[in-house]
């Protein structure tokens, strides 16, 4: 049972360059999130999706986009990324926005 | 939504029972609290959640006093392995999207 995979693990980007981040989950869960933590921080909410075909912004949410490909999957997409996205990027997962939350292990990204 | 205040850093040795408070003031009536544990390059993981007076689990024991106000995170027994960041977050139920995350705790065992 692999729980929340995301690719890559690590990326390294210069700046004005588009990449996107892959998220899946195979718990059938229905809420999905994407966060990023920096240095000595806790994790700050950038977009989250409810359900299948829906997307809300977080907290910090200039600069991204993404998109609720079906149930499974929830993909984040930096289209001319900046040195202030660097930072690790987690996906989450839960099955309603009552149950507990399950993370990937990261994808750690430095734009140069 | 409530925020919370936690021990930039706490230090224990291994077999000690470990206590972590959070300081949430101005917790609303039906927010739940709730405490996550990360170890490096992972991500956090779920610990326990509770409402009121004390919740029990296989790892670890919320303890929450009648006014809500705080809360405590017990470890019993830790070894090495419970070395990690522990968050505490409060939001009412239904509510994943609007936990605010801190820079929690971090707790680091001896041998």
């Amino acid at each position: 049972n692999a729980g929340v995979t995301q690719t890559p693990k690590f990326q390294v980007l210069k700046t004005g360059q588009s990449m996107t981040l892959q998220c899946a989950q195979d718990m059938n869960h229905n809420s999905m999130y994407w966060y990023r933590q920096d240095p000595g921080m806790g994790l700050r909410l950038i977009y989250y999706s409810a359900s299948e075909g829906t997307t809300d912004k977080g907290e910090v949410p200039n600069g991204y986009n993404v998109s609720r490909l079906n149930k499974r999957e929830f993909s984040l997409r930096l289209e001319s990324a900046a040195p202030s996205q660097t930072s690790v990027y987690f996906c989450a997962s839960s099955g309603s926005f009552n149950e507990k939350l399950f993370f990937g292990s990261g994808t750690q990204l430095s734009v140069l | 939504l409530a925020k919370t205040t936690q021990p930039i850093s706490m230090d224990s040795y291994e077999g000690q029972e470990v206590n972590i408070t959070c300081s949430h003031n101005n917790i609303a009536t039906n927010d739940y609290i709730t405490w996550y544990q990360q170890f490096p390059s992972q991500g956090p993981r779920f610990i326990i959640q509770g409402y009121k007076t004390k919740v029990t689990n296989e790892v670890a024991s919320l303890f929450i006093p009648a006014d809500r106000k705080s809360s405590t995170l017990s470890l019993p027994r830790v070894s090495l392995s419970d070395t990690a960041v522990y968050y505490c977050l409060v939001g009412a139920p239904d509510s994943n999207y609007q936990l605010i995350w801190g820079a929690g705790t971090k707790l680091i065992i001896k041998p």
